[in-house]
């Protein structure tokens, strides 16, 4: 059964900073692998997908990166602003399974 | 762009009622879920459907049931809502074979008192 952890839980940085946030995953074979942000009592936006035979995926200050054979994601956050501050979600995708989601990391970004 | 719609946004209902959450989504999108979250925790599937006619049941038990009737239209019925039933309930749709983005809906937060 496919489990998907992220780390760290929580972290706060002040505004300008580069970040790197942690996925792991144990069944390497997956189909894809997707970033979602989740603001406050609101529903997840897309950020970033990955596909299985993808290195890496770049969109605007974010850079997210996949390494399956060790089973890792990683989501790169550059020059972070306070616009930035919500959960981060990652969810991965096995041949015929639903989306298995991992607990999050909940990111504050001091001005 | 993603659209897919989900009403309302919030529902403050008594113990007992009836209820329904709406989700449609103008992607063309086979598959579709619904997640419960409460404040601060994980996401839960408890219902998914693969296409008209289909619908799955998820992880988490829930007293809800779903339908799929149209393509676009994945709504969710309490029949009897209880405290319980408290919390946000997440709507999404991606294609079927796995490949491609899912998007989410704004989210309905349900408070039964």
């Amino acid at each position: 059964k496919q489990e998907v952890t992220q780390i760290p839980a929580a972290l706060s940085v002040p505004e300008g900073e580069n970040l790197v946030l942690n996925c792991s995953f144990t069944d390497s074979a997956i189909y894809n692998l997707q970033w979602f942000r989740q603001d406050p009592g609101k529903g997840l936006t897309s950020l970033l997908l990955i596909q299985s035979s993808q290195r890496e995926q770049t969109s605007g200050r974010l850079n997210a990166s996949l390494d399956k054979s060790s089973g890792r994601s990683t989501l790169y956050i550059a020059a972070s602003q306070p616009g930035d501050s919500a959960t981060y979600l990652c969810a991965v995708t096995n041949y015929g399974q639903n989306f298995v989601f991992g607990p999050g990391t909940r990111l504050s970004v001091l001005p | 762009e993603a659209d897919i719609y989900q009403t309302p946004r919030y529902l403050v209902i008594g113990t007992g009622k009836k209820i329904t959450l709406e989700c449609s989504q103008t992607m063309g999108h086979d598959k579709m879920y619904w997640y419960q979250q409460d404040p601060g925790m994980e996401l839960h599937l408890i219902h998914y459907s693969y296409g008209v006619n289909s619908t799955e049941k998820g992880d988490l038990s829930s007293e809800s049931t779903v339908s799929r009737i149209r393509t676009e239209h994945f709504p969710l019925t309490l029949e009897s809502a209880r405290p319980s039933h408290t919390s946000q309930y997440l709507c999404a749709s991606s294609h079927n074979t796995g490949l491609t983005e899912a998007f989410f809906g704004q989210g309905t937060r349900l408070t039964v008192v």
